[in-house]
């Protein structure tokens, strides 16, 4: 069975501040690992994906599987980064099984 | 080009009925997945059709049905209503071969009364 955990319901940082949203996993095998972000009044969107290694709106993610984890990182928080982030997993090849994480409400306070 | 349409938008229906749910994708997108969203369990999901099949099943019950049509419009169906039901359903949409990249629709609410 796959399984997302994000420990954190809320996490409020200072504008200026670095962001670590905490994501782990259970998986037996090769997992596709996501970050989903749902701003204020819009709809559930990709950030990014492990395979990529790219940085999206200046956040990472590197996938540990070592830790079974994939955290999302921010150097500095910006006030327009304060949404609602869902981490995921796939499991399946060819196809979608996406089983997301309980997310974490970002708050960037000025 | 438009993004994924969900329709209705709200719904409120007695236990025991059934309801019907509609999702429009984005042109081009022959993937639609579905999932339920509540406070208590969260995003969860329900299926993925992909050229008129059931390609992927999450873990609910045989009440959730599902269809797509040639167009790759997709309904979902929920037989014998309990009030555990009332949550938000969003669609998804997505390309072949790039399934990890979900559109997602503005979600139907549905409160099951």
């Amino acid at each position: 069975a796959q399984r997302v955990t994000q420990p954190e319901k809320l996490l409020s940082v200072f504008k200026g501040a670095p962001v670590e949203l905490k994501c782990n996993y259970s998986y037996s095998g090769s997992p596709e690992l996501f970050w989903y972000v749902q701003y204020s009044r819009q709809r559930l969107q990709l950030l990014l994906r492990h395979i990529s290694r790219e940085s999206i709106k200046g956040f990472t993610a590197d996938l540990n599987k070592g830790e079974t984890s994939f955290h999302l990182k921010k150097p500095f928080a910006q006030e327009e980064d304060s949404a609602m982030y869902y981490c995921a997993l796939n499991g399946i090849r060819g196809g979608n099984k996406l089983t997301f994480g309980t997310g974490t409400q970002l708050k960037v306070e000025l | 080009k438009a993004g994924v349409t969900q329709t209705p938008r709200y719904l409120i229906k007695t236990r025991g009925q059934q309801v019907t749910l509609s999702c429009s994708p984005i042109s081009g997108h022959r993937s639609v997945s579905w999932y339920q969203q509540t406070p208590g369990q969260g995003l969860q999901f329900l299926f993925e059709y992909f050229s008129e099949t059931q390609r992927n099943k999450g873990n609910f019950p045989g009440r959730f049905s599902g269809r797509q049509f040639s167009n790759s419009r997709s309904e979902m169906n929920v037989s014998t209503l309990e009030l555990g039901d009332s949550a938000l359903y969003l669609c998804a949409s997505s390309l072949e071969g790039q399934a990890w990249e979900q559109y997602f629709g503005p979600g139907t609410r549905l409160t099951v009364t």
